[in-house]
């Protein structure tokens, strides 16, 4: 697609509750990252990806966090166990170069709220 | 110490005003810098890169000092449609890393 996708757009879990949350990145970009946004903050690095392989997850805060990305493309962001502390927009990244800034773009984000 | 630190505001200024934010960051290692735009409840997008030697876009100019570890960004004749909120991104062979963000909020 022409930008990146990702669903829901928005998501109520209940606490304990396990949620997956999809990102579609622009087709052809091997480098994926997924960003935490709590309210009033800037984005934090979870974790990144380039192309299935999972290079850097050195940002997720716990292991109940896990994502994947298994043929390249599409990524899924899995959080178990759902705390109200997990409440915070995802923010999904794509890039055909890391190393260059100028090059990421970001999806609309999830808004997760736990309950 | 966060990686890199912002005011975060917010910065309330009538339109026309000149307005400046800065951000500072702790990593000397760090290779590339830049300014995004965020928007209420909108992904973060790219503003503008940051050079040693300054650049400029229209109205917003950046500055980084590599000695001092220190990012500027100026937005000179403010417009209603610059209230945002503005991240300093830094990054090196790492991710991009944000700041906190500072808001901004011009008003008529």
């Amino acid at each position: 697609g022409a930008g990146v996708s990702q669903s829901p757009r928005y998501k109520v879990a209940k606490r304990g509750q396990d949620v997956a949350l999809r990102c579609d990145p622009i087709s052809g970009h091997v480098s994926l990252f997924w960003y935490q946004q709590a309210l009033g903050q800037g984005p934090e690095f979870l974790t990144y990806f380039q192309n299935e392989a999972q290079l850097d997850k050195s940002g997720l805060p716990s292991d109940r966090f896990f994502a994947e990305r298994p043929e390249g493309s599409v990524s899924t962001l899995k959080i178990q166990r759902t705390q109200q502390e997990d409440s915070a927009v995802y923010l999904c990244a794509s890039s055909l170069n890391p190393r260059q800034g100028r090059g990421y773009t970001f999806g609309s984000g999830t808004r997760l709220t736990v309950v | 110490r966060k990686e890199v630190e912002q005011d975060p505001g917010p910065f309330n200024v009538p339109e026309g005003a000149t307005v400046a934010f800065n951000c500072t960051y702790s990593n000397s290692a760090s290779q590339s810098f830049f300014w995004y735009r965020q928007d209420c409840r909108k992904e973060p997008k790219l503003l503008m890169s940051v050079y040693s030697s300054g650049n400029e876009d229209g109205r917003f100019t950046a500055q980084l000092n590599r000695a001092s570890q220190y990012i500027s960004l100026l937005i000179r004749d403010s417009k209603l449609s610059d209230s945002a909120t503005y991240l300093c991104v830094v990054t090196g062979n790492t991710p991009l890393v944000f700041g906190k963000g500072t808001r901004l909020s011009v008003i008529a």
